[in-house]
């Protein structure tokens, strides 16, 4: 397996404008998990996803964001409108049921 | 809810020191434990797991034991090399809390020549 596969790795946006982050989970892991890393807040769990459900957003900052997984191979993280402030590195990973997560390369965002 | 604690960073340390990184957990069900390393610019990688009490995860020369008795999940290293500066995340993950793979606070561990 390729293992999970974010894109795009680099965004640069101007304040405003919607972006979207887009993953590739494991096949066969049935969870689904968007995190936020900066150096001021480490890293944060936004939303996690089991059987293609949101189970717990209580991390999404605000309603600006919003995630999607229409199925079980492919999700999204949107943000609109986008805020210098949201400039972090933007992971997915994915796990089997009380296993470990295994991490995508992560998306650099970077709104100017 | 279940939550992870690590000792605070940054950590410095001279190559082929010992190392140790503490963790303590709270979970309400019985946990599989982990830690995962991150080298600059990289995602996560797990590094070692353990799923049940007195289990010992082992790799690249790193140990940690799952202790129920003091809920604890230290990480060791006899002999440090520059190669291991990275940041070091204790996780669990619970299945009686919805599956969710919770993360501590990350430790910076840098090792000078």
């Amino acid at each position: 397996d390729a293992g999970v596969i974010q894109s795009p790795r680099h965004e640069v946006t101007e304040m405003g404008q919607e972006v979207t982050l887009r993953c590739k989970p494991i096949s066969g892991h049935n969870s689904l998990f968007w995190y936020r890393q900066t150096m001021m807040r480490g890293l944060e769990l936004l939303i996690y996803f089991n059987n293609n459900v949101p189970i717990d957003d209580s991390g999404m900052p605000e309603d600006r964001f919003s995630a999607k997984m229409p199925n079980a191979s492919f999700s999204t993280l949107k943000i609109q409108p986008s805020e210098p402030r949201d400039s972090a590195v933007y992971f997915c990973a994915s796990s089997r049921t009380g296993s470990e997560a295994f991490f995508g390369q992560g998306t650099r965002l970077t709104v100017v | 809810g279940n939550s992870v604690t690590q000792m605070e960073g940054p950590v410095t340390l001279s190559e082929e020191a010992f190392l140790t990184i503490n963790c303590t957990y709270t979970a309400t069900g019985y946990p599989s434990l982990f830690w995962y390393v991150q080298y600059p610019g990289e995602g996560l990688q797990l590094l070692l797991k353990a799923t049940k009490a007195d289990d010992k995860g082992s790799n690249k020369g790193f140990e940690a034991t799952y202790r129920k008795e003091t809920t604890s999940f230290h990480l060791e290293k006899g002999s440090v090399q520059v190669s291991d500066s990275a940041v070091y995340f204790c996780a669990l993950s619970d299945q009686g809390e919805d599956d969710k793979v919770i993360f501590g606070p990350g430790t910076s561990l840098s090792v000078i020549p």
